[in-house]
């Protein structure tokens, strides 16, 4: 089993939709990251979590420490959030990435 | 501009022959790592380095090696020993190791193909 199990794999939404992906993991942690990787590979961090919830424009990420379970919520969604979101979590000086969720955004 | 750079962008290897990926960072971070991605799977760490002139395996290390001699550099070479090598692959960097409340910065990764 991995240490870090995301849902959906894959996510289709037409624009405007509220999206909800999920992360579940088995570890205590010390942090969880919520990542997007663009269609040409490259990574960018959108939150990095110890407890509770953060926004960031259109973006909300929230954290149960007790369930172990994360998710990132996007608002108002719109083709240019078409990307794929990777859960991480942090323990130690290790690191665990979930297999990520595709999301794809219609107009 | 700070940031992570990664070349060249897509490599194409003849089996049998070792590779090696460029990473370099500006950010003056200590800390850097590489990173293994597979279609359908999270990424998976190859090596990392806590400081120039130290480094250590990850989970996926045979068949690859880094060096650090400088703190902007740590380049991986795939040897001929790595029996799957097509994959593409992430620089990271990150200020410290300090137990998990630093954020990782990526490179925009590397895609080898192993004809």
């Amino acid at each position: 089993k991995n240490e870090v199990e995301q849902s959906p794999q894959n996510l289709t939404a037409q624009e405007g939709e509220f999206i909800t992906i999920n992360c579940s993991y088995s570890v205590g942690i010390s942090a969880l990251h919520w990542l997007q990787q663009h269609p040409g590979g490259g990574i960018v961090s959108l939150f990095m979590l110890s407890s509770g919830k953060k926004k960031h424009g259109r973006l909300i990420a929230t954290i149960n420490i007790q369930e172990k379970h994360s998710s990132l919520h996007i608002t108002a969604s719109h083709p240019r959030d078409s990307a794929v979101y990777i859960c991480a979590v942090r323990f130690g000086n290790d690191m665990r990435f979930g297999a990520g969720t595709r999301l794809t955004v219609k107009p | 501009d700070g940031g992570i750079t990664q070349s060249p962008k897509y490599l194409f290897r003849k089996e049998g022959q070792n590779v090696t990926l460029s990473c370099e960072q500006n950010l003056n971070h200590d800390a850097m790592y590489w990173y293994r991605q597979d279609p359908g799977q999270g990424l998976r760490l190859i090596y990392y380095s806590q400081i120039v002139n130290d480094f250590q395996k990850g989970d996926i290390a045979e068949g690859y090696s880094v060096s650090r001699e400088k703190k902007e550099s740590f380049p991986l070479t795939v040897t001929s020993a790595q029996k799957n090598p097509t994959a593409f692959y992430l620089c990271a960097s990150s200020i410290g190791l300090t137990g998990g409340t630093d954020t990782q910065y990526f490179g925009p990764g590397t895609r080898l193909t192993v004809l």
